[in-house]
């Protein structure tokens, strides 16, 4: 079954640096990857995702690329705010398959 | 438009006890899932709903491990006997279709003493 690894699992910046989080995938059948933000207490809410045939995916400071030869997908968010702090989840799905997540990545942004 | 809702919040019990969780979905979504959600892991699937019938289980213990869907629409998920392992964050979430954007609701969090 598909395999998700993320890393890493702990981040840090200052407000106003960019954070990437990065993630492998084991199935080569995965066509749909996307990623989740957690926040305390909370339950995981969609921020972005990315479909196979695509290469990359922007949405205002948060993007997405994928690069299916290597089998590896990335969050960039820039001009990090502290309200980003929370725990990113990556995840993959062939679509017939159940969606599997990653671990996850606590990211904290310091004011 | 109203998110899923999940009850109760928390939950604490000692081992061998039972306990069941409630969601209701977001209106109109057809899929329903119910995650585990281990202290600092990912989620991870226990059960898949479309409609009322069941698409995946096969991460479920169904020895102890129960979940239904009646009419297709609210869903309870029912822990007997619980064990220390099974102390997580059970999320339900649902989708439109089962290709579509998860949405999850907060969560009933589990603690086994």
């Amino acid at each position: 079954g598909e395999n998700v690894e993320q890393h890493p699992s702990t981040l840090s910046v200052q407000e106003g640096d960019s954070a990437v989080i990065k993630c492998t995938y084991s199935d080569s059948a995965s066509n749909y990857f996307p990623w989740y933000k957690q926040e305390l207490g909370k339950g995981p809410q969609l921020i972005i995702d990315i479909r196979s045939n695509v290469g990359e995916k922007k949405d205002q400071r948060i993007a997405v690329t994928l690069n299916k030869t290597a089998k590896h997908f990335s969050l960039h968010i820039t001009e990090t705010q502290p309200e980003d702090s929370a725990v990113y989840f990556c995840a993959a799905t062939s679509g017939n398959t159940p969606l599997v997540f990653g671990k996850g990545t606590r990211l904290s942004v310091i004011a | 438009e109203a998110g899923v809702a999940q009850s109760p919040r928390y939950k604490i019990i000692e081992k061998r006890q039972s306990v069941a969780f409630w969601c209701n979905p977001i209106s109109g979504h057809a899929t329903l899932y119910w995650y585990q959600q281990i202290l600092g892991q990912g989620p991870k699937l226990l059960i898949q709903f479309q409609n009322n019938g069941v698409v995946d289980d096969s991460q479920l213990p169904k020895d102890r491990f129960s979940a239904e869907r009646l009419k297709g629409v609210d869903s309870t998920l029912k822990i007997q006997p619980a064990k220390l392992e099974d102390s997580a964050v059970y999320l339900c979430a649902s989708s439109f279709t089962d290709a579509g954007e998860l949405f999850f609701g907060e969560g009933s969090r589990l603690t086994v003493l």
